[in-house]
């Protein structure tokens, strides 16, 4: 079995630029939640998609969006990236909503 | 919004030792998880807690969903040094829209061999 997955591993953007992120899901889920880990701290909620809509979405400006594709998978989009979006980009999927979400191994996004 | 505490941040055993964490919230829970996150890795599911006052193990871990639904605890016992690592809980409030995971800061378990 498969489990999340996750890319690039490794990105740099400067300010101002977009990035978009992709994640796979492990088989059999189809909802995915998107988080955003600052150093030292816990994964911040950014949004979940489930069947292919948005189902909930934390503190996050407009600026970041996502899309769910018909096999689950999912993108993370960040347009006009500023200094404080450099962090790790969690992405985890779950069987149905409610259920145990499992993590992939991130996406390091540094912005110089 | 919702926060999650635990404490201290990081915790120093020697191999061998059994070592408690608690996490506490000012909110009420539905679910409680305890992850394991080790570098460049992302967070391990290791416990799922679904109803209050349940108490679950998975080998050496054992953890407890608190019975005001504000609480939880992991216990690991007889530590070896593959336990290195930062343990974050996790809750989730709801059903739905409302299914986000909130996490704390983590706590950083070192082991001396």
């Amino acid at each position: 079995e498969t489990g999340v997955t996750q890319s690039p591993t490794h990105l740099i953007k400067t300010r101002g630029q977009q990035v978009t992120l992709r994640c796979s899901s492990q088989s059999g889920h189809n909802t995915v939640s998107w988080y955003q880990q600052a150093l030292g701290q816990g994964p911040q909620f950014i949004f979940q998609y489930y069947r292919e809509e948005e189902n909930g979405r934390g503190n996050f400006p407009p600026r970041f969006s996502g899309l769910q594709f018909p096999n689950y998978s999912s993108e993370l989009n960040v347009n006009a990236l500023e200094l404080d979006d450099s962090a790790l980009y969690l992405c985890a999927s779950s069987q149905s909503p409610n259920q145990p979400q499992h993590f992939g191994d991130g996406t390091r996004l540094s912005i110089l | 919004g919702q926060q999650l505490n635990q404490s201290p941040q990081s915790m120093f055993i020697q191999e061998g030792e059994d070592v408690s964490m608690n996490c506490t919230s000012s909110s009420i829970f539905n679910t409680w998880l305890w992850y394991k996150q080790e570098p460049g890795e992302g967070p391990v599911l290791l416990i799922a807690l679904y109803k209050a006052g349940e108490l679950t193990s998975n080998g050496r871990l054992t953890a407890q969903f608190g019975i005001t639904r504000k609480d939880s605890f992991l216990n690991i016992s007889a530590s070896i040094p593959s336990d290195v690592g930062i343990y974050f809980c996790a809750g989730q409030s709801g059903s739905g829209a409302n299914s986000k995971l909130t996490f704390g800061k983590g706590i950083t378990l070192s082991v001396r061999p």
